[in-house]
């Protein structure tokens, strides 16, 4: 059963705008939730995380959302560049598990020049 | 960058095969995960451990296992390749800071003929 959802497979968006990116968890005992970027033929790299007590952390372009009564997390990519084109995986950790990951099956963002 | 690399980057071998992946790590840390990614699945975990000797399943595990003989050296094998193991294999490694956070490998991608 996936604990960890990313609804929408695919966004475009245009250079300059916004982008956001939804993911949805049911396990309200996570600890810790991360965003993942994936090019073609590469590993995951780590982008941004927050805690569950948290409710948002910034990191330059990239802001991540937690709404702990939703489930909900969201990542805003402001202002979006054609660099961004990649997957990105959202992903939840139970510190009390071996610090094991969780992922939703990413989100293709293509940023339109 | 995290020092994790991965062994073979490609490899096509015949159903009914066994096949070894090795994931090498100069970061002396503790914790290694193995995970497969396919289309609509994200990233699933295979094995991880947690020391060397110290391994444990994910919750894909069938038809794979893993040893650790020494810190630097996670190795997955398939005892017997099915069609259905052809995917791309990350490795990744916790954080030394921030146990959560992992750091993946370049991956390898294996098809099974």
């Amino acid at each position: 059963d996936q604990q960890v959802k990313q609804n929408s497979p695919s966004l475009s968006v245009q250079e300059g705008r916004i982008s956001i990116l939804n993911c949805d968890y049911t396990n309200s005992m996570f600890d810790y939730f991360l965003w993942y970027k994936k090019y073609p033929a590469e590993g995951p790299t780590f982008l941004i995380s927050i805690s569950s007590i948290k409710d948002k952390n910034e990191d330059g372009r990239f802001t991540v959302f937690l709404n702990k009564s939703a489930k909900h997390l969201s990542l805003h990519i402001v202002p979006s560049q054609p660099g961004d084109s990649a997957v990105y995986f959202c992903a939840a950790s139970l510190l009390s598990n071996d610090y094991k990951l969780s992922f939703g099956a990413g989100t293709t963002v293509t940023v339109r020049a | 960058d995290a020092g994790i690399t991965q062994s073979p980057r490609h490899k096509v071998t015949e159903t009914g095969t066994p096949v070894t992946l090795r994931c090498h790590q100069t970061e002396n840390h503790r914790y290694m995960y193995w995970y497969r990614q396919d289309p609509g699945h994200g990233l699933r975990l295979i094995h991880y451990s947690y020391g060397v000797k110290d391994t444990d399943k994910g919750e894909v595990s069938d038809g794979y296992s893993v040893s650790r003989s020494k810190t630097e050296d996670f190795l997955l094998t398939l005892e017997s390749a099915t069609s259905s193991q052809t995917s791309v294999y990350f490795c990744a490694i916790s954080g030394r800071e921030r146990s959560y956070e992992q750091y993946f490998g370049p991956g390898t991608r294996l098809t099974v003929t």
